[in-house]
Parts: C-alpha cells; sequence; structure tokens
C-alpha cells in the first residue's frame, strides 16, 4: 500500500532555530506539494515540483523558507529561521500532473516558541 | 487566483441524515476533486470527476460535476459517526499547471 511518508511528525523548536521537513512521495509520482495549515488559512500551497523541477514556490516567504527535491525519493522543506508565525501543520503531497490528483502524507506538526 | 467558494462551513446532522455541500467558483474547471480530512490526518482523495455532467459514487458519497463547469457537489447519504472530518474540493481552475485551488472545507459533525 504505497503512501507518502513525512518526518518528524512533531516538532517544537525554539523561535530563530532551522527546523527541517521531509517527503517521501509515492514512487512514480511525477508532481510533489507542500502545504501549510492552520485553523485561520485553511490549506495553502507553499511550493510545488514536477519531474523534481520547482515550479511554484509564489506561496512561499523567500527569506526564510526554502524547498527542494535533492532526488526523486525526497523532497525537503526548511525554515530558518522559524518564528513563532510558522507554527502550523505542513502536510507533503504527491500525485500525477495529468489527473490532478493528490496523496497526502500524514503531516508534520510545527511548533515554534 | 482562482478561488473556490465552498459551503456550509460546517454542519451539525443526526446519525443517520443525508449530507449535501458544494462548492462553486467563478472560472470553468476541467478537474473537481473531492477530499476528506480526518483529525490528526492528511486530506484523503474520495471521488475524482473528469467530465461536465459526470455523476461518480463511492459507496455512500456521491458527487457531481456541474454541467456548466463552475461547480460541484458532493452528498453523503445515511451518515454514520466516522463520516465526521473536514470535506475539501479542489479543482484544477482550468489550467494545465498540474496543481489545485483547494476550498476552505465543510467541517461535518455527526451526533449519534
Amino acid at each position: 500500500d504505497a503512501r507518502v511518508t513525512q518526518t518528524p511528525r512533531h516538532k517544537v523548536t525554539e523561535m530563530g532555530q532551522e527546523v527541517t521537513m521531509r517527503c517521501q512521495p509515492i514512487l512514480g509520482h511525477n508532481t510533489v506539494f507542500w502545504y501549510r495549515q492552520t485553523m485561520m488559512q485553511g490549506l495553502e500551497l507553499l511550493a510545488y515540483f514536477r519531474n523534481r523541477a520547482p515550479l511554484d514556490d509564489s506561496g512561499m516567504p523567500k527569506d526564510r523558507f526554502s524547498a527542494e527535491m535533492p532526488d526523486a525519493t525526497l523532497a525537503t522543506l526548511k525554515i530558518q529561521p522559524s518564528e513563532p508565525r510558522d507554527s502550523a501543520v505542513y502536510f507533503c503531497a504527491s500525485g500525477w500532473a495529468a489527473n490532478y490528483e493528490q496523496y497526502f502524507g500524514p503531516g508534520t506538526r510545527l511548533t515554534v516558541t | 487566483g482562482q478561488q473556490l467558494n465552498q459551503s456550509p462551513q460546517s454542519m451539525f446532522i443526526q446519525e443517520g441524515e443525508d449530507v449535501s455541500m458544494n462548492c462553486t467558483s467563478s472560472s470553468i474547471f476541467n478537474t473537481w476533486l473531492w477530499y476528506k480530512q480526518d483529525p490528526g490526518e492528511g486530506p484523503v482523495l474520495l471521488i475524482a470527476l473528469y467530465k461536465a455532467g459526470e455523476l461518480t459514487s463511492n459507496g455512500r458519497l456521491t458527487a457531481q460535476f456541474g454541467i456548466t463547469r463552475k461547480d460541484s457537489f458532493l452528498n453523503i447519504s445515511a451518515s454514520i459517526p466516522s463520516d465526521v472530518g473536514i470535506y475539501f474540493c479542489a479543482g484544477d481552475g482550468g489550467t494545465n499547471a498540474g496543481k489545485s485551488t483547494f476550498g476552505d472545507g465543510t467541517t461535518l459533525t455527526v451526533k449519534p
């Protein structure tokens, strides 16, 4: 049963620290997405990749967030430095560009104190 | 960018009742998708629709791609407690970009 995996599931850190979240997309999928979910904002698209190339990262605060896909089995989202307003659940999803279906991971719950 | 208006924002129903929710857009979509998010989990794809007028079922769930291509509906029949969660609609926004626009979700509470 193929699934998107994300690590860590929970992260508590202090303001100013670097946070790295990792995602393993489903093998064979050619698109990868990073979303942020808060009570106030719903599901917010941060960045997405097709065939490992970044296509859109307009949803990310550029000064502190970065997203990469070093290879087809790993996507990373980094926040440096982290701030309390970054506290949220971060989801990775993968899919096929042709049919728009997305398969979400379980999320990383980030708390920045 | 494109926005989806999803309604209602929340619903409180009795177990056994039927549920209807919908999603509208100001622009034409070529794909509509419905997801469900359980508490503490990521959204799960329920139904995907690719053709105007298409009606697709998945167990007690039925979704329709509106004929105008600017709306979609999700119905749940004979609700049960495990239907509790947030239901999101999503669409391609008529683009070929591979990414979806998501609605803000409908939160469903089912009282036993």
